[in-house]
């Protein structure tokens, strides 16, 4: 099977750092990479999005980087809020026959101290 | 508007009993997917349907482990004979599905199931 990821770590920060979240990925085939951020007792939200042929993308004040020569994928949040505590997840998605198979790190954890 | 929903929401359970757990999806979403995630892991892939058919159920760890969605909509999880390393949330997740491209999955609030 596909190796995502790293054994849960857990990163803190202070209000209004940024904060860094690195995965590793084993599958150079993949097409997309996702990272989602969850909740407590929630589903697996997704925050952003990055296309292979892609080395980065930026959203609301979350940056994603690529870097497929050392099957790098990176989660930049600027200005950290306490909202923004919780597990993160890379995933990395590969195109089976008709569907996207989804494939998970085990996660970070993310604690922002106010 | 309503996303995934599943119940139900924690269920415990003696070793040895069956369980069955309900998936709700975005009403309209042709792709559900079921994942077992442990403690202090991502999610592992369990199980995939495209309307009715299920076409790729390489994750269920076992044949204790049984997932249909008959009327394309609704999907039930049915694990038999549940053993304590069951124990886990299981999350189920629906998207659209585009021949080619991307199709964003949304995650339901999981079920947490606890095998005694």
């Amino acid at each position: 099977g596909e190796s995502v990821g790293l054994h849960l770590p857990t990163l803190s920060v202070q209000e209004g750092d940024n904060s860094i979240i690195n995965c590793a990925y084993s599958n150079s085939a993949s097409d997309y990479f996702i990272w989602y951020k969850q909740e407590s007792g929630k589903g697996p939200q997704f925050i952003i999005d990055i296309r292979s042929n892609m080395d980065k993308r930026q959203g609301q004040r979350v940056t994603v980087l690529l870097n497929k020569t050392v099957k790098h994928l990176s989660l930049q949040i600027a200005a950290t809020q306490p909202g923004d505590s919780a597990v993160y997840f890379c995933a990395e998605i590969t195109r089976l026959y008709n569907f996207n198979k989804f494939y998970f790190g085990s996660g970070t954890k993310l604690n922002v101290k106010p | 508007g309503a996303g995934v929903s599943q119940s139900p929401r924690y269920k415990v359970a003696k070793r040895g009993q069956d369980v069955a757990l309900r998936c709700d999806p975005i009403s309209g979403h042709v792709s559900l997917f079921w994942y077992q995630q442990a403690l202090g892991q991502g999610p592992e892939f369990l199980t995939y349907f495209q309307n009715e058919a299920q076409l790729d159920k390489s994750g269920l760890p076992s044949d204790r482990f049984f997932a249909e969605r008959p009327e394309g909509s609704v999907s039930t999880l049915k694990i038999q004979r549940t053993q304590q390393e069951d124990s886990a949330v299981y999350l189920c997740a629906s998207s659209n599905h585009r021949v080619a491209g991307f199709d964003e999955q949304f995650f339901g609030p999981g079920t947490r199931l606890t095998v005694l």
